[in-house]
């Protein structure tokens, strides 16, 4: 069983539609991220949180601490939001090495 | 620079072949990471510097392979005599501080490495 678990693992969505990703973590955690990858490598931070929910734009990631859950919500989303989600752990205390799940795969079709 | 730069993007190597592959941080940033992600997997981490120590090592797969960061800014992951399973792309992440809970991470784009 993987530390860091996704689901779905592929999402395919119509414009507009309301996107859920869940991650759910084993391990003892200072903080997790959520990224974003595009085709070609690049990974982009999208948020970093220990506690409670942040909102930047569109985009909506909540975390709790006890179910040892994250989710990451795209409101509106759009096909320039296709792309794998990654959520990763930053592990222990004074945790230095992220655990990434193996990513979430979305299409969204215009 | 304003990002972490890393070269080159892509790398095709022959079975045995050597590497060598660079990852510029930004400017002032005191950590250091590697992660290699194999194709349609998350990345796994590889190793960590802390200005110019390496303090975690473990994720390294073999002794072919071997990081440096010599003046704590530059670092240099080294591949030897490599093989096919060695294809993935090579991410590099730096942090402003030595503790990435409080500023996060900055990844670069990755070198891509393909072993023929």
């Amino acid at each position: 069983k993987n530390e860091v678990e996704q689901s779905p693992q592929n999402l395919t969505a119509q414009e507009g539609e309301f996107i859920t990703i869940n991650c759910s973590y084993s391990v003892g955690i200072s903080a997790l991220h959520w990224l974003q990858q595009h085709p070609g490598g690049g990974i982009v931070s999208l948020f970093m949180l220990s506690s409670g929910k942040k909102k930047h734009g569109r985009l909506i990631a909540t975390i709790n601490i006890q179910e040892k859950h994250s989710s990451l919500h795209i409101t509106a989303s759009h096909p320039r939001d296709s792309a794998v989600y990654i959520c990763a752990a930053l592990q222990g205390t004074s945790g230095s090495r992220l655990t990434f799940g193996e990513g979430t795969q979305l299409t969204v079709n215009p | 620079g304003a990002g972490v730069s890393q070269s080159p993007r892509y790398k095709v190597a022959k079975r045995g072949q050597d590497v060598a592959l660079r990852c510029d941080p930004i400017s002032g940033h005191v950590s250091l990471f590697w992660y290699q992600q194999a194709l349609g997997q998350g990345p796994e981490f590889l190793t960590y510097f802390q200005n110019e120590a390496q303090l975690d090592k473990s994720g390294l797969p073999s002794d072919r392979f071997f990081a440096e960061r010599p003046e704590g800014s530059v670092s240099t992951l080294k591949i030897q005599r490599t093989q096919q399973e060695d294809s993935a792309v090579y991410l590099c992440a730096s942090s402003l501080s030595g503790q990435p809970t409080n500023y996060g991470y900055t990844f670069g784009s990755g070198t891509r490495l393909t072993v023929v």
